[in-house]
């Protein structure tokens, strides 16, 4: 099937615990965002690539940092976990670049619990 | 910048009601209008949109109309069911800033039979 698929789907971990999440498109998008949504189910875009190029890096702290090996794939590292991190993060890929109008396809998002 | 702004939830109404969920937006130039749902414990789905002025967008029984004038996108539905109980967001992507797309707070609507 055609998606976004992101894993693991449930993530439970201790604080000050490294943890990565990984994100795969097979749509042929040149373009993959990672969102933080909270428990109000507010989204906050967090990172976006294109073509692995690193174009939006909104403030986030250095403790999450993004990988991008090719195209295809965003994954999403973050070291020493802390409580606030608890949230759902979504991956999600378009197609096109700069002023492009094309919607965005969501992964089913990773919930992330810190104990 | 660019943003959005929708009515604030949780929205409750009875099966075969009509919805409307409002949304404005404030954006340089004319962007794309997007509405997304999201169901319990899935990620967010492309329900409608529009990409310029006085277009329609529809699916599934919904509709919004993107009016340049008020700056709106507002969503509707004739006849609600149980299964539309989710969470509505508005969103937009503006022109020539790199495909950030910008979200409302979010919509949660439930539906009772």
């Amino acid at each position: 099937d055609t998606a976004v698929s992101q894993t693991p789907k449930y993530l439970v971990t201790q604080m000050g615990n490294d943890k990565s999440i990984k994100c795969e498109q097979n749509l042929g998008h040149d373009t993959m965002y990672w969102y933080k949504q909270d428990s109000k189910k507010f989204l906050k875009i967090m990172f976006s690539y294109n073509n692995k190029e690193l174009i939006i890096n909104e403030t986030v702290p250095n403790r999450f940092s993004p990988k991008s090996p090719d195209k295809a794939h965003l994954n999403l590292h973050i070291n020493s976990l802390e409580l606030g991190d608890s949230a759902v993060y979504f991956c999600a890929s378009s197609q096109g670049g700069a002023g492009g109008n094309q919607p965005q396809h969501f992964g089913d998002g990773t919930r992330l619990s810190i104990l | 910048g660019n943003s959005v702004t929708q009515m604030e939830g949780p929205v409750t109404l009875s099966e075969e009601a009509f919805l409307t969920i409002n949304c404005t937006y404030t954006a340089t130039g004319y962007p794309s209008l997007f509405w997304y749902v999201q169901y319990p414990g899935e990620g967010l789905q492309l329900l409608l949109k529009a990409t310029k002025a006085d277009d329609k967008g529809s699916n599934k029984g919904f509709e919004a109309t993107y009016r340049k004038e008020t700056t709106s996108f507002h969503l509707e539905k004739g006849s609600v069911q149980v299964s539309d109980s989710a969470v509505y967001f508005c969103a937009l992507i503006g022109r020539g800033n790199n495909n950030d797309m910008r979200f409302g707070a979010g919509t949660r609507l439930t539906v009772k039979p």
